[in-house]
């Protein structure tokens, strides 16, 4: 059973678009991330929401807006992209404890490609 | 910020140990991490070491762990082409984990 889920796993569209990515777990935990790997394959964080509250909002250009209808599901929506938005995007889940334990689950990733 | 070190490529022998070092800068994480991603893949949970250990086994790999130099390694014996990815280091911050630049091992047959 796939534990965190994205869709699409490829994404490939025009300068300006708006697109969505989804994000499920079916782990039960009660926070939900969004990564993304540049190029370079440096990740960095721009998400964090905790039973369905943001938590985390790193410097990201506010064309990108998360949405959580539950604590199962993050979806990463992006207005108006831009060549530099191209890189490979991750969902992951954790269960909150408050004692620093909480292992991050990540999805397979989600390759945008802006043309 | 917290700041996760490694070196970026490391290239090993078919059969030889690899070692893999991150330095971090957070002294109250807790857990330190070990990631893998192999091309083209997503990001899979290697092993985890709680703040208070100074090794970790768990068959082929080998954490330790010097709190006092804040330096983290991950040991792989016998290293096998399958074991070709990039590895990543990361330390948990309050909410969050923070993410090393990762080190790609290439494994020569």
């Amino acid at each position: 059973d796939t534990a965190v889920s994205q869709t699409p796993k490829y994404l490939v569209t025009q300068m300006g678009n708006d697109k969505s990515i989804k994000c499920e777990q079916n782990l039960g935990h009660d926070t939900m991330y969004w990564y993304k790997q540049d190029s370079k394959k440096f990740l960095k964080i721009m998400f964090s929401y905790n039973n369905k509250e943001l938590i985390i909002n790193e410097t990201v250009p506010n064309r990108f807006s998360p949405k959580s209808p539950d604590k199962a599901h993050l979806n990463l929506h992006i207005n108006s992209l831009e060549l530099g938005d191209s890189a490979v995007y991750f969902c992951a889940s954790s269960q909150h404890s408050g004692r620093g334990e909480e292992t991050q689950y990540f999805g397979p990733g989600t390759r945008l490609l802006v043309l | 910020g917290e700041d996760v070190e490694q070196s970026l490529f490391l290239s090993v022998r078919e059969g030889d140990s690899s070692v893999i070092n991150c330095t971090y800068t957070d002294s109250s994480s807790t857990y330190l991490y070990w990631y893998k991603q192999e091309p083209g893949a997503g990001l899979q949970l290697l092993t985890y070491i709680f703040s208070n250990m100074d090794m970790k086994q768990d068959q082929r790999l080998t954490v330790l762990l010097n709190k006092k130099d804040k330096h983290l390694s991950l040991r792989i014996a016998d290293t096998q082409t399958g074991d070709s990815a990039i590895y990543f280091c990361a330390e948990s911050g309050a909410n969050n984990l923070f993410f090393g630049t990762g080190t790609r091992l290439t494994v020569i047959p």
